[in-house]
């Protein structure tokens, strides 16, 4: 059964640092399509990053250069370094895997998220 | 950027009535795009791929069409279950993009 489960979220200062894993069971993180979405607070979904299954990231204009994508084989997961963060960033965070059918972001399978709170 | 844009924003209906939920694309973008439905409290769900695919183990009241800039979700005989948000996604070109969501709810 694929399964994906986030941690790492809290409550931390604007300028600071945060890791979000995101631990799969059922597939292989490595050779999937595997991208971060996130939700504020009552608003609606934006797309935050991908790593492709041959390493390539790309990142969403609004987090580039302070959120780091990768991910780590033998422990199957998938991970967000998140520095310099700012109130705005305050948001559910979800890993969300592609489905394989024909793009890079059909999002099959998602965690059940991490919350992180940026306040002073 | 690719502008997704929803209509209705919110809709109300009753239990065996038929609803559609229209998204536009700012630019063409194929058949690059995808449904979703989220309940609240919970990750989306993916209903429709590829405009008109229906994913795996989402029934057959749910369809999708489209191609280039505009889609419609249908929802045929509602079920209790279906009263969510909705969200169309375009996954032609970076950054992907959601519509703003369409709420469905119980008349």
């Amino acid at each position: 059964e694929v399964q994906l489960v986030e941690s790492g979220g809290g409550l931390i200062q604007p300028g600071g640092s945060l890791r979000l894993s995101c631990a799969a069971s059922g597939f292989t993180v490595t050779t999937n399509y595997m991208s971060w979405v996130r939700q504020a607070p009552g608003k609606g979904l934006e797309w935050v990053s991908i790593i492709y299954s041959g390493g390539d990231t790309y990142y969403a204009d609004s987090v580039r250069g302070r959120f780091t994508i990768s991910r780590h084989s033998s422990k199957n997961t998938l991970y967000l370094q998140m520095n310099s963060l700012r109130v705005e960033d305050t948001a559910i965070y979800y890993c969300a895997r592609d489905n394989g059918r024909g793009s890079y972001a059909f999002f099959d399978y998602w965690g059940q998220g991490t919350l992180v709170t940026v306040s002073s | 950027d690719i502008q997704m844009t929803q209509s209705p924003s919110s809709v109300s209906a009753s239990v065996g009535d038929r609803v559609t939920i229209t998204c536009r694309a700012s630019e063409a973008i194929g058949s690059f795009l995808a449904w979703y439905q989220q309940k609240p409290g919970k990750a989306p769900k993916l209903l429709i791929f590829a405009a008109s695919s229906l994913q795996s183990g989402v029934p057959s009241r749910f369809s999708g069409s489209g191609f280039g800039t505009d889609f419609t979700l249908t929802l045929n005989s509602l079920q209790p279950e279906d009263f969510a948000t909705y969200y169309c996604q375009q996954a032609k070109s970076f950054p992907f993009t959601f519509g703003q969501g369409t709420r469905l709810e119980i008349k």
